[in-house]
């Protein structure tokens, strides 16, 4: 069944460096990828998405990720974080020909001075 | 400015009451749907909507009933058979043309029951 797996539920940082957050899936076909950020009681927005093509996504705020397709993963980046990238993030999957997003538990960022 | 509006923000209810949760959107998109989120818990469907007078049970639809009577308005009563309703409420919306469905989140209705 398809599933998605965000290992780390909270990860500290400081300020300027560098912040890998970690997503693998779980699917038998073709996915779409998405990564989510949520600030506190706010709605998600989306930060980038890997429909095709280069497997190097790059989104709004700095961040990219990389869709590995043997490792079925799909890793979110950025080289220098900011106090302000204190939110929660969430990994997301659609399976082809499916209307449904299947979210990961979601990691706490949380970027101290 | 286009995007998805769910009122109220804030939301008080007593146990055995049912209450219904707005939401609009103006992005001309025809797939809607709700999602309840908890704490530690990510983001979990309760239904869905690809057209107008269709909808189809998400993977937490027990308790919970919705009517999808015009495009842009997707409204969701939570029902007094809804064992823990106290949650954070997401409505989103997506276009249908594949692949490039992503799905719009509106700002939320945090539900509390008293």
């Amino acid at each position: 069944a398809q599933s998605v797996t965000q290992l780390d539920s909270q990860v500290p940082v400081f300020e300027e460096a560098p912040v890998e957050l970690r997503c693998n899936y779980s699917s038998s076909v073709s996915v779409y990828l998405f990564w989510y950020v949520q600030y506190p009681n706010q709605g998600l927005q989306l930060l980038l998405k890997y429909l095709s093509g280069s497997t190097l996504v790059k989104g709004i705020n700095g961040f990219e990720a990389e869709f590995n397709k043997s490792q079925t993963s799909f890793h979110l980046r950025k080289p220098s974080v900011h106090i302000s990238d204190t939110a929660e993030y969430f990994c997301a999957v659609r399976e082809d020909s499916s209307y449904k997003l299947i979210f990961g538990s979601g990691t706490r960022l949380l970027v101290r001075p | 400015d286009g995007g998805i509006t769910q009122s109220p923000k804030y939301l008080f209810r007593k146990e055995g009451q049912n209450v219904t949760l707005s939401c609009e959107q103006n992005l001309n998109h025809d797939a809607m749907y709700w999602y309840r989120q908890d704490p530690g818990q990510g983001l979990r469907l309760i239904y869905y909507s690809q057209i107008v007078n269709d909808f189809q049970k998400g993977d937490i639809a027990e308790g919970y009933s919705v009517s999808r009577e015009k495009k842009e308005s997707f409204p969701l009563t939570v029902t007094s058979a809804q064992k823990n309703p106290t949650a954070f409420y997401l409505c989103a919306s997506s276009a249908t043309g594949f692949p490039y469905n992503e799905q719009f989140f509106g700002p939320g209705t945090r539900l509390t029951v008293l």
